[in-house]
């Protein structure tokens, strides 16, 4: 069965502090792994992407992403957390001309 | 390049009335997919189209439920005879050669 799992409902960290949220799949075919961001109220908006070739992806706002295809997973990563990353995020695994199957979310709060 | 629109972005209805919830895609973009998220959940697809096709539609209920999108103008998602249980966020994405999906605003849907 195709799932995503996000084992973190809820995670606060401190600005400045280095934060990692997890993200474990399943899925029958080669996956394509995304992590999405959203605030309150608001769409989800992309912020790095995996389709094949280095395991380690970049994405926007200084995050980055690390594939392991022995863990199944695909860890959201990023080195000093800004106020403003405060929001939930949503792992999500597909593939061409396929539906996305998204994990439940993180939320994110960063104290000051 | 404008992204992926929605309207409404909030719909009030009673129940037994209809919603019709619009999405227009990016620019380019021939691939409609629609979720739905309930509070606290992750989304879960519920249809995907191509112009004037219906491509995966498993994730939709078997009643009251339609989706189109017609060879001019936006794909519709329309509701008929909604109940309480189906206020929630509904979400478009669209994507191009069947790879990233970019999400729209959503449209929250408030059923009293």
């Amino acid at each position: 069965a195709q799932s995503v799992t996000q084992p973190d409902i809820h995670i606060t960290v401190s600005e400045g502090a280095s934060l990692e949220l997890r993200c474990n799949y399943s899925y029958g075919a080669t996956p394509y792994l995304f992590w999405y961001v959203q605030s309150p109220g608001q769409g989800l908006q992309l912020l790095l992407k995996y389709f094949s070739g280095d395991t380690l992806v970049q994405g926007i706002k200084g995050f980055e992403a690390e594939f392991k295809r022995s863990q199944s997973s695909f860890n959201l990563r990023k080195p000093s957390v800004h106020w403003s990353d405060a929001a939930e995020y949503f792992c999500a695994v597909g593939s061409p001309g396929n539906q996305f199957y998204f994990g439940t979310g993180t939320s994110l709060t960063v104290i000051p | 390049n404008a992204g992926v629109m929605q309207n409404p972005r909030h719909l009030v209805r009673r129940r037994g009335q209809e919603a019709r919830l619009r999405c227009s895609p990016m620019k380019g973009h021939s691939h409609v997919y629609w979720y739905r998220q309930l509070p606290e959940e992750g989304l879960k697809f519920m249809v995907y189209l191509q112009k004037e096709n219906i491509i995966d539609e498993s994730g939709m209920p078997k009643e009251r439920f339609s989706a189109e999108f017609p060879k001019e103008g936006p794909s519709i998602l329309r509701i008929q005879q909604v109940v309480r249980g189906d206020s929630a966020a509904y979400f478009c994405a669209s994507s191009n050669q069947q790879e990233t999906q970019y999400f729209g605003p959503g449209t929250r849907l408030l059923v009293l």
